[in-house]
């Protein structure tokens, strides 16, 4: 069984840094390219950030690109982001999403699982 | 345009037939497949249609997904009251190299 756990969500203060985790399990970690996915207050959903299944390649939202970064560990499973120079407009909730096809383009790749969100509050 | 947007609600009856668009444009929708996703209040999206019309397994053939051009849609036929949730589109944009999803329709049975 596929699944993902967020952890790391805690409430931060304005221009402070945070490492949000995502531990995967089910599924060969190292074939599937790995995302995050940020829901803030009131508002839909908005693409963090994507890291390839093989290459390590990476993706970001232009918006967030230079603050936020994605990597991973696979020893041992494992999905991370790391936020920094954080704002309150930061504040949602971080979920993980697994590519639901193994393939060396995002665009060919829906996203089949998703953990059950971490929660981030920027706020002094 | 580097947008995709969605009606913020749509409704039906019970039993009728539901659509929700979603506009997009050229580096997007045009060249890309389209993905959709149902989310439900204070949970995970779930992908409901991947590559413009194909349903995941276990997906009800109630839910199907269409594109032309820039456009794309979701159709429910057979609304129930279980399919009220927010709806998002999603496609990869090539000229930011990245996902876009659209604002989101919530969904009511009448």
């Amino acid at each position: 069984e596929v699944q993902l756990v967020e952890s790391g969500g805690t409430l931060v203060q304005p221009g402070g840094s945070l490492r949000l985790s995502c531990a995967t399990s089910g599924f060969i970690f190292t074939s599937y390219a790995m995302n995050w996915v940020r829901q803030t207050p009131g508002m839909g959903l908005q693409w963090v950030a994507t890291i390839s299944g093989r290459e390590d390649r990476t993706y970001y939202a232009d918006s967030l690109r230079g603050r936020f970064t994605i990597s991973r560990d696979t020893s041992k499973n494992m999905l991370f982001l790391h936020m920094s120079s954080l704002r309150a407009d930061d504040t949602g909730v971080y979920y993980c999403a697994k590519d639901n096809v193994v393939t060396t383009r995002p665009d060919l790749a829906g996203f089949d699982y998703w953990g059950q969100g971490a929660l981030v509050t920027v706020s002094s | 345009q580097a947008v995709l947007t969605q009606p913020p609600s749509a409704s039906a009856a019970p039993g009728q037939r539901v659509t929700i668009p979603c506009s997009g444009g050229d580096s997007n929708i045009e060249i890309n497949y389209v993905y959709w996703y149902q989310q439900f209040p204070g949970t995970a999206p779930k992908l409901l249609i991947q590559r413009s019309s194909q349903r995941p397994p276990g997906v009800p053939d109630r839910f199907s997904g269409s594109k032309s051009g820039t456009s794309a849609s979701l159709v429910i036929s057979g609304l129930r009251s279980e399919d009220e949730a927010n709806y998002y589109c999603a496609a990869w944009d090539d000229s930011l190299s990245g996902w876009l999803f659209g604002g989101g329709t919530q969904v009511t049975v009448l």
